[in-house]
């Protein structure tokens, strides 16, 4: 079975500033994880994937993340917020061997002061 | 590329009454997913399918909701009878089916308020 616990359902920060999104998985194979962000009254946006080509993954708008397969973790960072970054974040589970079965984390909800 | 197209956008019905949900996916993409987001919640995904076949419907409760894709491209979602539980946004999602690290490409979503 697969899980994912986003340990902050809540993340405020000021503008410029670093963001940090925590993400914990448990998969029993060697999963695929995304991150995706969902504005007000729009669709879920894909920001970025792991491909197990690299560890360190970049996606848009800045964005990177860390798949650390010791901790089990793939949190989400950006060196300095922007406004407009203020969403709700989900990290995302996929194991292979479900069928591509996509198991999404709680969310965090990012608020972006000025 | 056209991108995953949902109708309704919204509904508002009373409880006890039926509704249905239309998800037209992505050209090509053999693998559709609805998920169900409530409020303050991640998506929980109902079902998924592939082409015409049912991968997964674990989460899916059986004795109200029911789901389709026939000739493996549009689907719909439907729900009799409706409770009050069952406002949220309905998501559909659809990727591509072979291959790891296939991300899924989402809907805008259908929000259903049941009162």
């Amino acid at each position: 079975a697969q899980s994912v616990t986003q340990l902050d359902s809540h993340v405020s920060v000021s503008e410029g500033t670093p963001v940090l999104l925590r993400c914990n998985y448990s998969s029993s194979y060697s999963p695929s994880l995304f991150w995706y962000v969902q504005h007000p009254n729009k669709g879920l946006q894909l920001l970025l994937k792991y491909t197990s080509a690299a560890t360190l993954v970049k996606g848009i708008n800045g964005f990177e993340a860390e798949f650390k397969k010791s901790e089990t973790s793939f949190h989400l960072t950006k060196p300095s917020a922007h406004m407009s970054d203020a969403a709700e974040y989900f990290c995302v589970v996929s194991d292979n061997n479900a069928g591509n079965m996509l198991t999404f984390g709680g969310g965090t909800r990012l608020m972006v002061k000025p | 590329e056209a991108g995953v197209a949902q109708s309704p956008r919204y509904k508002i019905i009373e409880k006890r009454q039926s509704v249905a949900f239309w998800c037209n996916p992505i050209s090509g993409h053999a693998t559709l997913y609805w998920y169900q987001q409530i409020l303050g919640q991640g998506p929980k995904l109902l079902i998924q399918f592939q082409n015409n076949g049912v991968v997964d419907d674990s989460q899916l409760p059986k004795d109200r909701f029911s789901a389709e894709r026939l000739k493996g491209v549009d689907s719909t979602l439907k729900i009799q009878p409706a409770k009050l539980e069952d406002s949220a946004v309905y998501l559909c999602a659809s990727s591509l089916a072979t291959g790891r690290h296939t991300e899924a490409f989402f809907g805008q979503g259908t929000r259903l308020t049941v009162v």
